[in-house]
Parts: structure tokens; sequence; C-alpha cells
């Protein structure tokens, strides 16, 4: 059964910065292109980022570029994002999602994400 | 990377059926045939119930269906259930490795 599990989510300044984690099992995670979907507040679903199955190719949505950095650890079976220069809009929900035919075919539960003073 | 833009709601009696539209642009809808739908029961991990316009996983079931025209795809719910009620989001590839998702529809089943 293929699990996405998120933390590090939780309570940090405007400007300030957290990295979520996301431990995946029951499937070769180094075989899986990985993406981070946001949901804030009462809000749709939003496209963050996503990393290809080594690591070497990134890409984000405009809200985030220069501000957030995703990543990976084959050996461990674990994505991340770095944020940083966090906004009270990204104030959010941020769900870990293994990719599938340019489509998001399995979701971990999220992880809260507040930004606050 | 503008939001897909999806109606706000819909609604059916059970048995019914109801259509959701996403109408997003030759960047993204109408350029590629990577389409894809989510039902999302609040508090719960969305859940993918169409790929590739058209294509179910394994466990959806016949009553979901997918088409796209030209720069908007729809989502067609037969048969309408209780359990069917939830947010429906409609996400395409939109080139460069980016991606994008619609705006939501809150399905109700009356």
């Amino acid at each position: 059964e293929v699990q996405l599990v998120e933390s590090g989510g939780g309570l940090v300044q405007p400007g300030g910065s957290l990295r979520l984690s996301c431990a995946a099992s029951g499937f070769t995670f180094s075989s899986y292109w990985m993406h981070w979907v946001r949901q804030a507040p009462g809000k749709g679903l939003v496209w963050v980022s996503r990393i290809n199955t080594d690591g070497s190719s990134t890409s984000y949505a405009d809200s985030v570029k220069g501000r957030f950095t995703i990543s990976r650890d084959n050996a461990k079976n674990t994505l991340y994002l770095q944020m940083s220069s966090l906004r009270a809009e990204d104030t959010a929900v941020f769900y870990c999602v293994r990719g599938f035919s340019n489509a998001f075919d399995n979701w971990g539960q999220g992880t809260l994400v507040t930004v606050s003073s | 990377q503008s939001a897909l833009t999806q109606p706000p709601s819909a609604s059916g009696s059970p048995g019914q059926s109801v259509t959701i539209s996403c109408t997003g642009t030759s960047s993204d809808v109408g350029g590629y045939n990577y389409v894809s739908w989510y039902q999302h029961h609040p508090g719960k991990a969305p859940k993918l119930m169409i790929y590739e316009v058209s294509k179910r996983p394994s466990g959806v079931p016949d009553r979901f269906s997918g088409s796209k025209s030209g720069n908007t795809a729809s989502l067609t719910v037969s048969g309408l259930q209780a359990e069917d009620e939830a947010d429906y989001y409609c996400s395409s590839y939109a080139g460069r490795n980016n991606f994008v998702f619609g705006t939501g529809t809150k399905v109700t089943v009356l």
C-alpha cells in the first residue's frame, strides 16, 4: 500500500523558514516524480513544485519560485520542501503527492503550515 | 499560471447526472491530453478519479467519465450517489514541467 506521510508543519513568523518532509513507503520511490500541492484555508488546490526521479530537474509555481526548494533523498525514501521568506499567504495545508502520467495518483494527509506573527 | 476555471457549484438528485466543466487555454488544457480530475472530501486526501482526459484508475467506478473539447475539459458523474458529494478539481499539464489546478466545484447531492 502506498503511504505518504508529511511532517514539519507548524507556526512560523513572516520571513521565517520551515522544512517539510514526506516519508514514502509501499512503492519504489526512486521511480516516480514527486510533487507538493497546497490548499489555503477555504481555498482550492494549488500545485507548488515537482521533482524528477533522480532530483536533477525541478520546477516551481511562480508564487514560490526563488523562495522554496524541493529535493529528495532516494536512499531514505524521503521528499523535502525547504521554504524560506514565508508570507502570510503561504498559510496552507501542504500535500506530498506522487506523480503518474502528468497526474497526481497518491496523496498524503497533509501538514499545516501557518505563517503568522 | 492562472487557475483553470470551474463552476463554483453543481448539484443533482440521486441517480441523476452532473457535468462539471474545466476551462483553460491552448497552453494547458487545449495543448495536452493530460487533464486529470480529483475528488476531495474535506479533511481527507484528494483522490484521483480521471487521468489523461478520460482514463479511470483502478477502483474508480465507471459512473465517472471525462472528456475534452478544445480548451475545455469535462467530468460527468452519472447515477449520482450520496457519497459523490464532495469538491472536485481538474488539473492540467501546462508545459515545461508545470501544472495547474482548477478553481474547484462543490457537488451537492440533493
